[in-house]
């Protein structure tokens, strides 16, 4: 069965500092793995997906990077803001025995402080 | 404005009375799924559908039930609730399956008593 860990669970980081949040996951069969940020009270909003055959994805200040093989990714935001407080998730969509199921890490909650 | 819309976003209900929660997107997205989010468990799946008439179990699926007749709608039914079901619900959609991002409902908290 998939497994997905993040690591750190908490980060508190002062503003303008650069960042990295890790996801580690069991099975290397997948299709994708997408990172989300969770505002508190609200719904997930998707930030970057990459594809199984893909090595990055960049949008702005951030980067998702993924190592198929070695079942991790990295989301490294740049030049952090207050603005991007909030819990980032990792999810991989599975390709093996359990085709189209989507398992989530935990999450770190990231606070940015001015 | 292209979203996943849940309703109701706040429900309160007592043990084995059944209800629906109800997921609807206007995107024409083919993939559609459900989640319940816990403390300490982060978010798990419950039930997913590829297209229309097709369905299949996710993580946690005992209590629940799915339908997927249209394209665009999506509910999920509790028969008979349980206290251990009061949770954070969360809907989600995408174009796509495997190739697209998903995009999320704003939640339904689900009180049983």
């Amino acid at each position: 069965k998939q497994e997905v860990t993040q690591i750190p669970a908490a980060l508190s980081v002062p503003e303008g500092e650069n960042l990295v949040l890790n996801c580690s996951f069991t099975d290397s069969a997948i299709y994708n793995l997408q990172w989300f940020r969770q505002d508190p009270g609200k719904g997930l909003t998707s930030l970057l997906l990459i594809q199984s055959s893909q090595r990055e994805q960049t949008s702005g200040r951030l980067n998702a990077s993924l190592d198929k093989s070695s079942g991790r990714s990295t989301l490294y935001i740049a030049a952090s803001q207050p603005g991007d407080s909030a819990t980032y998730l990792c999810a991989v969509f599975n390709s093996g025995g359990s085709n189209y199921k989507l398992t989530f890490g935990k999450g770190t909650l990231l606070t940015v402080n001015p | 404005e292209a979203q996943v819309t849940q309703n109701p976003r706040y429900l309160i209900t007592v043990t084995g009375k059944k209800l629906t929660v109800t997921c609807s997107q206007n995107m024409n997205h083919e993939y559609m799924s459900w989640y319940r989010q816990d403390p300490g468990l982060g978010l798990r799946q419950i039930y997913y559908s590829m297209n229309v008439e097709v369905t299949d179990k996710g993580d946690v699926p005992e209590g629940y039930k799915v339908s997927r007749k249209e394209k665009r709608n999506f509910p999920l039914i509790l028969e008979s609730p349980s206290p251990n079901q009061t949770s954070l619900y969360f809907c989600a959609s995408s174009l796509q399956g495997s190739y697209s991002p998903l995009h999320f409902g704003n939640g339904t908290r689900l009180t049983v008593t």
